[in-house]
This record gives structure tokens, C-alpha cells and sequence, in this order.
């Protein structure tokens, strides 16, 4: 299995930009996760799916954030517009379901968002 | 709500010492307990796990964690520190209800080994 796969592992943007955060789960996993990591907060949940479905959002900073899963094997997470503020790393986790638990998150090599 | 506090946000030990890393949680019922690592660069891998049973947890790299209910701990150790496990260490919650299996992470501990 190739595990989580994120794209880009970096990016460079000028303040203003579009960003957009591209996540491929592990197949079979129920349930997506996305994160910020900074030196600052630490590690945040921004959002999570179940079958492609938000189910929480409410870690989502404001409105110039906003996250997609079209299908079981694609999510995007994309900013709009950029800040430096929103310079951090972003993970990307999936999780299988399990019956009766606990969940064990699988989490992606990241991608480091650099905005000036 | 659940919380998770990880004690020191810097470790330091000597090669061959003794690695103790401690976390505490706050839960109303005991929950699903995890370590994290993230080496430099790299996404969380899991280290190990508490669900229910034994509450001495033994993970990869040899690394283990004892489940202290009367004291809502969950302390990561290992006995003998190697320079490949320089690296954060995160504890992790969830709640046995479980709802999308979502983590409470702590705000991580930076372990360094020293030669």
C-alpha cells in the first residue's frame, strides 16, 4: 500500500493566491482527515469526512478555507484567499473503520505552505 | 470535553538512558489512548495503542506505555534512548464513543538524544 499521498510536499505562493492541498486516502479507509501544524498551535484539526461526507468542520480557521471529497480516493483542502498566516504544514490522515474501535489514523508526509 | 497535556515540551537524554515522556488526560470515561511520532519532515506514525485489557502497551522501537486509570496517565517509555529516536512524540485521545474517530492530540514533546 503507498499510504496517504499528498501534492504537493511544498508550495510557495505570494499572498492574494489560490491555494489548493490535493490528498489521496488509503484505500478502503472510511475517513479523512485534515491538519495544521504550526510552531505556534501545534497540530489542529481542520475538518474530517466519513464516506465523503463533512462531518466536522468546525476547525476550519474562516471562510477563505474550504474542503472537498468528491470521491473515496480524492480530497482537496484549498485557501482563498492566501495569508502569510496561513504558512504552516498541512496533513492529510485517513482511518478505516473499525467495529468497535479505536480508529488508528494513517497520516501523509504533509505539505509545507510557505505564503508571502 | 476531552484534553490531552503532555508534560515538558523538550526532552533531553544521553544515549543509553532511560526515555520518559509523559501525558495526562482529562476524559469523563477512560478513552482510546495513542502515541504519535513525527520524525523531521515526516507525517505522525503511530507508535502504539491502549483499547482495553493489559494497560502495559508495548509499540515499535521498542517503546512501551503504561495505562494509569487512578492516575489518567498514559507515560511513553523506553530503556534504553538510541540516537534514531530523536524526534516529537504526541499522545492522542479518543473518545470510546468514538464519534468519526476523531484524535484530541497533545501539544507534543521534542525528544533529543545526546552522544
Amino acid at each position: 500500500d503507498a499510504g496517504v499521498i499528498q501534492s504537493p510536499r511544498h508550495e510557495v505562493t505570494e499572498m492574494g493566491q489560490e491555494v489548493t492541498l490535493r490528498c489521496k486516502p488509503i484505500s478502503g479507509h472510511d475517513y479523512l482527515f485534515w491538519y495544521r501544524q504550526t510552531m505556534m498551535r501545534g497540530l489542529e484539526l481542520l475538518i474530517y469526512f466519513n464516506n465523503n461526507v463533512p462531518i466536522d468542520d468546525s476547525g476550519m480557521p474562516e471562510d477563505r478555507f474550504s474542503a472537498k471529497m468528491p470521491n473515496a480516493s480524492f480530497s482537496t483542502l484549498k485557501i482563498q484567499p492566501s495569508e502569510p498566516r496561513d504558512s504552516a504544514v498541512y496533513f492529510c490522515a485517513s482511518s478505516p473503520r473499525l467495529a468497535g474501535g479505536p480508529y488508528e489514523q494513517y497520516f501523509g508526509p504533509g505539505t509545507r505552505l510557505t505564503v508571502t | 470535553a476531552q484534553s490531552v497535556t503532555q508534560l515538558g515540551s523538550h526532552v533531553s537524554v544521553s544515549e543509553g538512558a532511560l526515555v520518559l515522556l509523559r501525558c495526562n488526560y482529562s476524559s469523563s470515561v477512560p478513552p482510546y489512548l495513542f502515541w504519535y511520532v513525527q520524525y523531521p519532515n515526516q507525517g505522525l506514525q503511530l507508535l502504539l495503542k491502549y483499547t482495553t485489557g493489559a494497560t502495559l502497551v508495548k509499540g515499535i522501537n521498542g517503546f512501551e506505555a503504561e495505562f494509569k486509570k487512578s492516575e489518567t496517565s498514559f507515560h511513553l517509555t523506553k530503556p534504553s534512548a538510541h540516537m534514531s529516536d530523536a524526534a516529537e512524540y504526541f499522545c492522542a485521545v479518543s473518545d470510546r464513543d468514538n464519534q468519526g474517530g476523531k484524535l484530541i492530540f497533545g501539544q507534543g514533546t521534542e525528544l533529543s538524544v545526546k552522544p
